[in-house]
């Protein structure tokens, strides 16, 4: 069980587009899910932090008008990258926070490639 | 405010040997604490985590770690060594009831030899 979902797993796009992607949790309902950057041979930076039917926490220094969050159902959140540049290009992951005894643990997903070109 | 201290960039064993990642942590209060790891251009997968009871946990593919208070530590091992366990690791720590937020550690490239 725990098992999260990204789509999609890579994506190319042109630099001044948008780019939604994806995270699900497929066998359990998560009220919390986050989204992360991942940069080559570095550890995660947390960019926010997405609670179902309320706005999202952003991490200081992550813009909330770059990085649009939802999370409209206890399954689904998503990211958009509007208007995206070279700079953006990156590994995004996702995890979903499921209660277990004891407390709750984050479940994550395989992981978004974006070349931005 | 919580921090992990994972010493080191790369860690090295040859196959069959003992596999140990070392984890410290500060916390102002008792903390949960996780290792994840990640295979090359994939996501975190949980290996164990330590939220109360017994300190001495095991996880997935033969790791176990202990917790241990007056080290403030939780290091990551392994008896014996396989080429598959080549992965990067992350060691984590959480506060309970603070909405499962993770402090993850910068992370260790564990190499195998065979």
């Amino acid at each position: 069980g725990a098992v999260v979902s990204q789509h999609p797993s890579r994506v190319i796009c042109k630099s001044g587009t948008s780019v939604k992607i994806e995270c699900r949790s497929l066998d359990f309902q998560a009220t919390t899910m986050f989204w992360y950057r991942q940069f080559p041979k570095k550890s995660l930076m947390l960019m926010a932090t997405s609670n179902e039917g309320s706005k999202a926490t952003y991490e200081q220094g992550v813009e909330k008008d770059k990085f649009l969050i939802n999370h409209a159902s206890l399954t689904l959140s998503t990211l958009t990258v509007t208007s995206a540049h070279p700079e953006d290009s990156s590994f995004y992951i996702c995890s979903a926070a499921r209660g277990e005894a004891g407390g709750e643990t984050q479940y994550f997903g395989p992981g978004t490639r974006l070349l931005v070109l | 405010a919580q921090s992990v201290t994972q010493l080191g960039s790369h860690v090295s064993v040859s196959e069959g040997a003992l596999v140990l990642l070392r984890c410290n942590y500060s916390s102002s209060v008792p903390p949960y604490l996780f290792w994840y790891v990640q295979y090359p251009n994939q996501g975190l997968q949980l290996l164990l985590k330590y939220t109360t009871g017994a300190t001495l946990v095991k996880g997935i593919n033969g790791f176990e770690a202990e917790f241990k208070k007056s080290e403030t530590s939780f290091h990551l091992t392994k008896p014996s060594a396989h080429m598959s366990d080549a992965a990067e690791y992350f060691c984590a720590v959480s506060v309970p009831g603070a909405n499962s937020k993770l402090t993850f550690g910068k992370g260790i490239t564990l190499s195998v030899r065979p």
